[in-house]
């Protein structure tokens, strides 16, 4: 078992320019996460989805960013267009159900927007 | 508000040693809580949560309602233990809120 897979691993673009992060979750786990983890703080929940709906979407910056879980599996994040404020590790995780049950986490996405 | 504090962002303790690494949280409803840990160049990982009332690695953590904390312990620190260390809460809609991590040094 791979687990979570990511990717890329890392990426370097200019500002103004889009980008595209990949999930590919745990088989079986119906629910996936996108968190941003800024340099020294922890993750912060970006979108939740419970198989193909986004149950929690609240801080999501819908202006920019836009993510989809087609048939309820692979997830893509995206934004555009890129800020130099938006450089920071983008993780995914999966998980059985919701929040009580353990997340399983990605390795991440480090962004460095020049 | 939801939040989990944890005023350590950097600890340090001798191999042997006790450790604390402390957790706060603020939510009106009834918490769930979690500690996670990140060992170097590894991915972010469940250590233990508290309705599982377990010892992972010899850590413990205790939830204190009435202080709102939720601290991790262990009586004899290991080098292998250094790592970051997150305190999580899931709340009444399963979002689930990270503290901002404590980075764990035990000196050999």
């Amino acid at each position: 078992e791979a687990g979570v897979v990511q990717s890329p691993r890392y990426k370097i673009i200019e500002k103004k320019q889009p980008v595209a992060f990949w999930c590919n979750p745990i088989s079986g786990h119906n629910t996936l996460y996108w968190y941003l983890q800024n340099l020294g703080q922890g993750p912060e929940l970006l979108i939740r989805y419970e198989n193909e709906e986004a149950v929690d979407d609240s801080q999501l910056p819908k202006d920019r960013f836009s993510a989809e879980r087609l048939k309820g599996v692979d997830s893509t994040l995206k934004i555009q267009p890129a800020e130099l404020g938006d450089s920071a590790v983008y993780l995914c995780a999966s998980s059985l159900v919701g929040g009580s049950y353990e997340q399983y986490f990605g390795p991440g996405t480090r962004l460095t927007v020049t | 508000a939801q939040r989990v504090t944890q005023p350590e962002k950097l600890l340090s303790v001798f191999k042997g040693a006790p450790v604390e690494l402390k957790c706060n949280y603020s939510y009106s409803g009834s918490p769930e809580l979690f500690w996670y840990v990140q060992y170097s160049r590894q991915r972010l990982q469940l250590l233990l949560r508290h309705i599982s009332r377990e010892s992972i690695k010899g850590f413990t953590a205790d939830l204190n309602k009435g202080e709102t904390s939720f601290h991790l312990k262990k009586p004899f620190a290991q080098e292998e233990d250094s790592a970051m260390y997150y305190c999580a809460l899931k709340t009444s809609y399963d979002k689930v809120i990270f503290g901002p991590g404590t980075s764990l040094s035990v000196i050999p």
